[in-house]
């Protein structure tokens, strides 16, 4: 089945302790990104990636990282969370084949930074 | 630069109403627009998309016409169900911005049986 992964679903962590969510699509697709959503924010993408190696930042990178080594894998790392990094965070993937940019994404991780 | 937006919510109707949710753009080129749907608790799905001036996209019952004289990709359907309570984001895609997602705010749609 395709689909997008993300783990974990949910976490609680405190300020300033490093932490990764996984993202993993199995559609070989070139285009992998990450959004937060906040409410009465809509959707901000953090960061996204074109292909393997290449990546580049959305309207908010701040306080976040990301590497994609593989094409398969899109972490998002937070190197010290902070209180104001509580959200929802979603990972999307999708081809650029035809220019469209139909985007598939993952159920969506629930962050909590105390 | 572009942009997408779209009525605010929470929008709520009774079952087997007519809806209507607004989305107005603004691109420089000629972009590809969406819609998606967010059900509680989860993720982002494509609920329909047209890709060029005049398409109508269609699934579900909801439909969309990109009308390019309007800059408008209003979703549209016939009779809503309570099933059809969610979030819904208009979106558009332009390769003159590297076919980056640019997303409305979202509009709740509660649907009261």
């Amino acid at each position: 089945e395709a689909q997008v992964t993300q783990n974990p679903r949910y976490l609680i962590t405190v300020t300033g302790k490093k932490l990764t969510v996984t993202c993993s699509q199995n559609m070989n697709h070139e285009y992998m990104s990450w959004y937060r959503q906040d409410p009465g924010l809509g959707l901000r993408q953090i960061y996204y990636s074109m292909n393997v190696e290449v990546t580049d930042k959305g309207d908010v990178p701040e306080g976040y990282k990301v590497s994609r080594k593989e094409k398969r894998n899109f972490p998002l790392i937070l190197e010290s969370p902070s209180p104001n990094q509580t959200s929802l965070y979603f990972c999307a993937s999708s081809t650029l084949t035809g220019g469209k940019n139909i985007q598939y994404f993952g159920a969506g991780t629930r962050l909590s930074v105390l | 630069g572009n942009s997408v937006t779209q009525m605010e919510g929470p929008v709520t109707l009774s079952e087997e109403a007519f809806l209507t949710i607004n989305c107005t753009y603004t691109a420089t080129g000629y972009p590809s627009l969406f819609w998606y749907v967010q059900y509680p608790g989860e993720g982002l799905q494509l609920l329909l998309k047209a890709t060029k001036a005049d398409d109508k996209g269609s699934n579900k019952g909801f439909e969309a016409t990109y009308r390019k004289e309007t800059t408008s990709f209003h979703l549209e359907k016939g009779s809503v169900q309570v099933s059809d309570s969610a979030v819904y984001f208009c979106a558009l895609s332009d390769r003159n911005s590297n076919y980056q997602l640019i997303w409305g705010a979202g509009t709740k749609l509660i649907i009261k049986p």
